[in-house]
């Protein structure tokens, strides 16, 4: 059964700093790991995407790294703001389209 | 462009109550449409989808039960509410063209409060 994990659950920066987020999946046979935010309130939106025979992606101050073999995604922030304070959720896609999802990094940037 | 709705956006309801919960998509067809609820210290969970009208795959055993009886919607049902039934329920879509290679697209959601 695929698991999902995120650490850390909650993480607190000051403005600027570079920050990375972990997700670790057991099960190896995936179709893509996919990166989300979430807005306090509100639905999902899609940050990443990267396929299985893929090793990064990559999307302005957002870079996502794949490690396939070893379980494990990182989404690293460059220069982080205040407004990337949200819950940044990353899932795993396994047959017919399904999503499972980790529980979620809650990320608080401070001015 | 693509577009999904979900309705109603907020609902308080009574224990023994029902429910139903509408999830609209417009600009595309024949999508695959997912039901997921976020409980309170829970992570996303998948509940239902589905891959055509009328076709719905269950994957948790519960007290909900959802139908397709348009292509572009997808309905959320219970006959009697229970305290745990209480959450944040997505709707999403997908291309069905796109799977495994394409995001799936949410819903603004909708906040079931039970009590």
């Amino acid at each position: 059964k695929q698991e999902v994990t995120q650490i850390p659950a909650a993480l607190s920066v000051p403005e600027g700093e570079n920050l990375v987020l972990n997700c670790s999946f057991t099960d190896s046979a995936i179709y893509n790991l996919q990166w989300f935010r979430q807005d306090p309130g509100k639905g999902l939106t899609s940050l990443l995407l990267i396929q299985s025979s893929q090793r990064e992606q990559t999307s302005g101050r957002l870079n996502a790294s794949l490690d396939k073999s070893s379980g494990r995604s990182t989404l690293y922030i460059a220069a982080s703001q205040p407004g990337d304070s949200a819950t940044y959720l990353c899932a795993v896609e396994v047959n017919t389209g399904k999503l499972i999802f980790g529980q979620g990094t809650t990320l608080q940037v401070k001015p | 462009s693509q577009t999904i709705h979900q309705w109603p956006a907020t609902l308080v309801q009574p224990v023994g109550s029902p429910l139903s919960l509408e999830c609209t998509v417009e600009g595309t067809s024949n999508p695959n449409l997912y039901w997921y609820r976020q409980a309170a210290g829970r992570g996303l969970q998948l509940l239902f989808y589905s891959v055509g009208i009328g076709q719905i795959s269950s994957e948790v055993p519960q007290n909900l039960s959802a139908s397709r009886p348009q292509d572009r919607q997808f309905i959320l049902s219970s006959k009697k509410l229970l305290l745990s039934d209480s959450g944040f329920y997505l709707c999403a879509w997908i291309s069905v063209e796109r799977e495994g290679t394409d995001t799936q697209y949410f819903g603004p959601g909708t906040r079931l409060t039970v009590l």
